[in-house]
């Protein structure tokens, strides 16, 4: 099946200094990958939609000039958290559209998630 | 706006009980429902995928039933083991959007 990485599966990193998160489709190409927020103990909730050679578009409520993302090729995109805190401290998960050519066969692959810790 | 809710949110059962988990979805216009596994402090494990045209899936001790038409889609938990304790998550895969909206999840803890 489709498999989708992220990178890095877990980081630490001051208050104040800016992390990338990079989403990787590997076997396929992915015009759309979208980005979710976990936060403990609770569900997962969509933060932006990254749509290859255009700007991202963002959930209700989510600051784009802090969650920067850039989906400059087919099969990469990355969300850099600008000047983290520690409220920004989450599971971060991405997914990668495969379009269906056939009408219901429309689907999303998910990657394992990167933890970031801000201290 | 696609809402999706789980029942229960937490369940706790003796090993070897069959189990039933619910998720309901107030938008019938889905291409898809795609219940999920996460264990503590993972990323997501896929278990079953339904596309709108179905009406079950199934894999060795899970079989999970969509009915678009009122918004519900159960999965089953057959014979459980220790290690089926986990969180469930259903996401429903909305017509139109291309979004995924996860349900709240059900915490599963099953006894030895």
């Amino acid at each position: 099946g489709a498999v989708v990485s992220q990178h890095p599966s877990w980081v630490i990193c001051k208050s104040g200094t800016s992390v990338k998160i990079e989403c990787r489709s590997l076997d396929f190409q992915a015009t759309t990958m979208f980005w979710y927020r976990q936060f403990p103990k609770q569900s997962l909730m969509l933060m932006a939609t990254s749509n290859e050679g255009s700007k991202a578009t963002y959930e209700q409520g989510v600051e784009k000039d802090k969650f920067l993302i850039n989906h400059a090729s087919l099969t990469l995109s990355t969300l850099t958290v600008t000047s983290a805190h520690p409220e920004d401290s989450s599971f971060y998960i991405c997914s990668a559209r495969l379009a269906g050519g056939r009408r219901g066969t429309d689907t999303q692959y998910f990657g394992p998630g990167t933890r970031l810790t801000v201290l | 706006k696609q809402e999706v809710t789980q029942i229960p949110a937490a369940l706790s059962v003796p090993e070897g009980e069959n189990l039933v988990l619910n998720c309901s979805f107030t938008d019938s216009a889905i291409y898809n429902l795609q219940w999920f596994r996460q264990d503590p402090g993972k990323g997501l494990t896929s278990l079953l995928l339904i596309q709108s045209s179905q009406r079950e899936q199934t894999s060795g001790r899970l079989n999970a039933s969509l009915d678009k038409s009122s918004g519900r889609s159960t999965l089953y938990i057959a014979a459980s083991q220790p290690g089926d304790s986990a969180t469930y998550l259903c996401a429903v895969y909305t017509s139109g959007t291309y979004k995924y909206i996860f349900g709240t999840g059900t915490r599963l803890k099953v006894l030895a």
